[in-house]
């Protein structure tokens, strides 16, 4: 079983703030991708990283793979209230038919 | 372009009943995940289907669970004879694809409360 563990499982930071969310395993993964969630409702996709090594830059986030594609990182620059939210991590295995989620960050920004 | 649309929203059932919970999937779309959700934790895969085919079900409790995506119709998942460990947040996603390299569409859940 491929798992993925999200740290920190909680952060609460105020409005300007930089911040870095991480999402790491002892597997290997072909493809990970972030999700966003708010409360009551879907998870929704924020990017896909398919390369080792791999940087994408979303406005004011920044998205990396790992060399070894076994980890990955978020970072937000300039954190703002509408950032609230849980984020989510998963991964693709290199064999198999689904997505493995990591426990999720559930980040609060204070105004 | 309707998204992937789930309902009920929420659903109360007494323990002993029966939870059905519908999915369709985005059009064009003929892959359907369903995953589990507890509060404030991340997503348990339960099942993949694709049109008329369990492809994956290694998350699903082999007991009381079933899955389904007929020809025509949403998905279902059903859970018979519930019980207070039932109650959490059901998510469906869909796929054009069967790569996982595709983004995955949720729909907006449907909460499951046993009372």
């Amino acid at each position: 079983t491929q798992l993925l563990e999200q740290s920190p499982q909680f952060l609460s930071i105020q409005e300007g703030e930089n911040l870095t969310v991480y999402c790491n395993s002892s597997s290997v993964f072909s493809s990970l991708q972030w999700y966003r969630q708010e409360p009551g409702e879907g998870p929704v996709l924020l990017v896909t990283v398919v390369t080792g090594g791999e940087v994408k830059k979303l406005k004011r986030l920044t998205f990396q793979f790992g060399d070894a594609r076994k980890d990955s990182s978020l970072h937000i620059t300039a954190a703002q209230p509408g950032d609230t939210g849980l984020y989510l991590c998963a991964g693709a295995g290199t064999s198999g038919s689904r997505l493995t989620f990591g426990e999720g960050t559930q980040l609060t920004v204070n105004p | 372009n309707a998204g992937v649309m789930q309902n009920p929203r929420h659903l109360v059932r007494r323990r002993g009943q029966e939870a059905r919970l519908r999915c369709s999937p985005m059009k064009g779309h003929s892959h359907v995940y369903w995953y589990r959700q507890l509060p404030e934790e991340g997503l348990k895969f339960m099942v993949y289907l694709q049109k008329e085919n369990i492809i994956d079900e290694s998350g699903m409790p082999k007991e009381r669970f079933s899955a389904e995506f007929p020809k025509e119709g949403p998905s279902i998942l059903r859970i018979q004879q519930v019980v207070r460990g039932d109650s959490a947040a059901y998510f469906c996603a869909s796929s054009p694809s069967v790569s996982l390299n595709s983004p995955l569409h949720f729909g907006n859940g449907t909460r499951l409360t046993v009372t």
